[in-house]
């Protein structure tokens, strides 16, 4: 079975760039997420799809990071503009609903640097 | 307000050696505990995950427990290795809404 795939693996921008990161979920899986892992830190929640429905977006910096799922399979984040404490590692993680509740699986992360 | 708090930040231990790691949890409802390895540059892996009623429970060489009475869990690692060398971040659950209460992990660094 493939895993959440996340591409690109690496960006680095400068401050007030703009920058999109793509994840693709398990096939299946209804529940997307995105996550901000800042160094040191654990995985912070960002936003939470079910379908192409956003679920929670209430730790969304919403004046300059959206999300968007339009057929419920692929997702990507933007950021724009970028600033520099946006620096951090976004992890994009998937759940199938009616199993394990919850179980989610991560994708390898995209690693983001500001400069 | 929802928190996990893990020690030690992080561990250095030889190859072979046992380490505990902990995770203690004010996390409320509680759903369950599950235990993560993330290894540099990947994502997290799950490792164990626990409901209120269990215990113990174990993956190979890592045994975690959970006394939901004190709210406090640990990790087990037996007979080291190499590849242990990760983060270890231990995660809470919300009963209900099944929010996710993240720690910030235990850097394990296994020596030769």
């Amino acid at each position: 079975e493939a895993g959440v795939a996340q591409s690109p693996r690496y960006k680095i921008i400068e401050k007030r760039q703009s920058v999109a990161f793509w994840c693709n979920p398990i096939s299946g899986h209804a529940t997307l997420y995105w996550y901000q892992q800042i160094l040191g830190q654990g995985p912070k929640l960002l936003i939470q799809f079910q379908n192409n429905g956003v679920v929670d977006d209430s730790q969304l910096p919403k004046d300059r990071f959206s999300a968007e799922r339009l057929k419920g399979v692929d997702s990507t984040l933007k950021i724009q503009p970028a600033k520099l404490e946006d620096s951090a590692v976004y992890l994009c993680a998937s759940s199938f609903r009616g199993t394990d509740p919850n179980e989610q699986y991560f994708g390898p992360g995209t690693r983001l640097t500001v400069t | 307000k929802n928190q996990v708090e893990q020690s030690p930040q992080s561990l250095i231990i030889l190859e072979g050696k046992n380490c505990t790691l902990q995770c203690n949890y004010t996390v409320s409802p509680f759903s369950n505990l599950r235990w993560y390895k993330q290894d540099t540059g990947r994502g997290p892996v799950s490792l164990t995950i626990m409901t209120f009623s269990e215990n113990t429970k174990s993956n190979g060489r890592y045994t975690a427990t959970l006394d939901a009475d004190t709210k406090q869990s640990s990790l087990h690692i037996t007979a080291s290795q190499l590849s242990d060398s990760a983060s270890y971040i231990c995660v809470v659950s919300n009963f209900g809404n099944e929010k996710l209460t993240f720690g910030t992990g235990t850097r394990l660094t296994i020596i030769p």
